[in-house]
């Protein structure tokens, strides 16, 4: 089974921050890489796919980058909208794998 | 608008059984790659079971043997049925959309419309 691990598990940032969150998977993936958003007592919400492409309807300031094992998570220009915990997953192969999670605190 | 509804969550007694329903609109269940994911409370996301369009499923090792995920196309509805139940599986169960590519003979299919959820507590 391949193994999800985000890094951190919390960040501290501002409105108008870069941030970067990174995951790493326990054997290569390719791109084959989603990223969600999920704000308490919500369900996640697709931001990327395929490690880069941004779902409609996202903002610009997401991106994403990566392949094999490593890959980023990065927002731009931090807004108040975007504090809530970011989750990384395979979809490489069965079974599919989340990252434990990296909450965005407001500092 | 598409659209996902879980239903069927609720309080049940360890060694029990329980069918969660989730409900589609804006597009066709049968036609798609259709996952459960569950979140324990105050944890990550658990991927937990998904049926292909052409009705193969995969679960994961958690659940295997105690989970079915099925369908009803008549009623464009998704089905997780949960026997013998443990404390365990108490979480928040999500059904969601799968979309992605066929590559190199293999699906990759992230996900990319979700339920609100529905709440399974296994307790005495």
């Amino acid at each position: 089974d391949i193994q999800m691990t985000q890094s951190p598990s919390t960040l501290s940032a501002s409105v108008g921050d870069r941030v970067t969150i990174t995951c790493r998977a326990s054997q290569s993936i390719s791109s084959w890489l989603a990223w969600y958003q999920q704000k308490l007592g919500k369900a996640p919400n697709l931001l990327i796919y395929k490690a880069s492409t941004l779902e409609g309807g996202v903002p610009s300031r997401f991106s994403g980058s990566g392949s094999g094992t490593e890959f980023t998570l990065t927002i731009s220009s931090l807004q108040a909208d975007d504090f809530a915990t970011y989750y990384c997953q395979q979809y490489n192969s069965y079974p599919y794998s989340f990252g434990q999670g990296t909450k965005l605190e407001i500092k | 608008e598409v659209q996902l509804v879980e239903t069927g969550g609720g309080l049940i007694q360890p060694g029990a059984s329980l069918r969660l329903s989730c409900a589609a609109s804006g597009f066709i269940v049968s036609a798609k790659h259709m996952s459960w994911v569950r979140q324990a409370p105050g944890k990550g996301l658990d991927w937990v079971s998904v049926i292909y369009s052409g009705g193969t499923t995969y679960y994961a090792d958690s659940v295997k043997g105690r989970f079915t995920v099925s369908r009803d196309n008549s009623k464009n509805t998704l089905f997780l049925q949960m026997n013998s139940l443990r404390a365990e599986d108490t979480a928040v169960y999500y059904c969601a959309r799968g979309s992605g590519s066929y590559y190199d003979y293999s699906y990759y299919y992230y996900m990319d419309v979700w339920g609100k959820g529905t709440t399974v507590t296994v307790s005495s």
